[in-house]
């Protein structure tokens, strides 16, 4: 594919709804990352996965935050009972393996907003 | 733990003007350091990469520099036009519980005025 792509580019929900977030990777790339970029922050590591499975969820904030990726290329990024601190920009970036050196390439972002 | 820190948190310049931004981290164990920029509402859009065993990278009008033993990397835009206005991140790769994660700095925001 051309690029990470990822939707919906804005989300705009209530506090306490569920909202799911989708990243598309480059096609081929084994690697997949979520980062969290706060209002004036850089991005902070949420979870990576390596193929289908969540090889480090260590950056989720709580059990509120889950991810998926059934089939080794799309992925979904679930939050639950929203709340107003969640409302950022969710970026999603892939690589064609996880090793060092490997280059990361992002998405444009969704925006959540939770009023 | 890894800390980026970007130097200046906020830059306006004159067109032309040949600017230098400065990225410093806590631990050089690292893998490679990428520049980002970031539009106002959009993605991170990569600008240069440099891996751990070189020592600058160069694309147009810039050029990234990394000193891995002091911590240190600098970003120089030369002849800088309105267009360059943007945020600029640094960002070093490392390896962390099993994961070769990002770290971000907190970023620079450059205007260039006209």
């Amino acid at each position: 594919g051309a690029g990470v792509s990822q939707t919906p580019s804005n989300k705009v929900t209530e506090k306490g709804k569920y909202v799911e977030l989708r990243c598309d990777p480059i096609s081929g790339h084994t690697a997949l990352y979520w980062y969290r970029q706060s209002l004036g922050q850089g991005p902070e590591f949420l979870i990576y996965f390596q193929g289908t499975g969540a090889a480090d969820d260590s950056g989720l904030p709580n059990d509120r935050f889950f991810a998926v990726r059934p089939e080794g290329s799309v992925s979904t990024l679930k939050i639950q009972r929203t709340e107003r601190g969640d409302s950022a920009v969710y970026l999603c970036a892939s690589s064609l393996y996880a090793g060092a050196g490997e280059t990361q390439y992002f998405g444009p972002g969704t925006r959540l907003l939770v009023l | 733990k890894q800390e980026v820190t970007q130097i200046p948190a906020a830059l306006s310049v004159p067109e032309g003007e040949n600017l230098v931004l400065n990225c410093s981290f806590t631990d050089s164990a690292i893998y490679n350091l990428q520049w980002f920029r970031q539009d106002p509402g959009k993605g991170l859009t990569s600008l240069l990469l440099i891996q751990s065993s070189q020592r600058e990278q160069t694309s147009g009008r810039l050029n990234a520099s990394l000193d891995k033993s002091s911590g240190r990397s600098t970003l120089y835009i030369a002849a800088s036009q309105p267009g360059d206005s943007a945020t600029y991140l640094c960002a070093v790769s490392q390896l962390t519980s099993g994961t070769y994660k990002y770290i971000f700095g907190t970023g620079t925001r450059l205007k260039v005025l006209a």
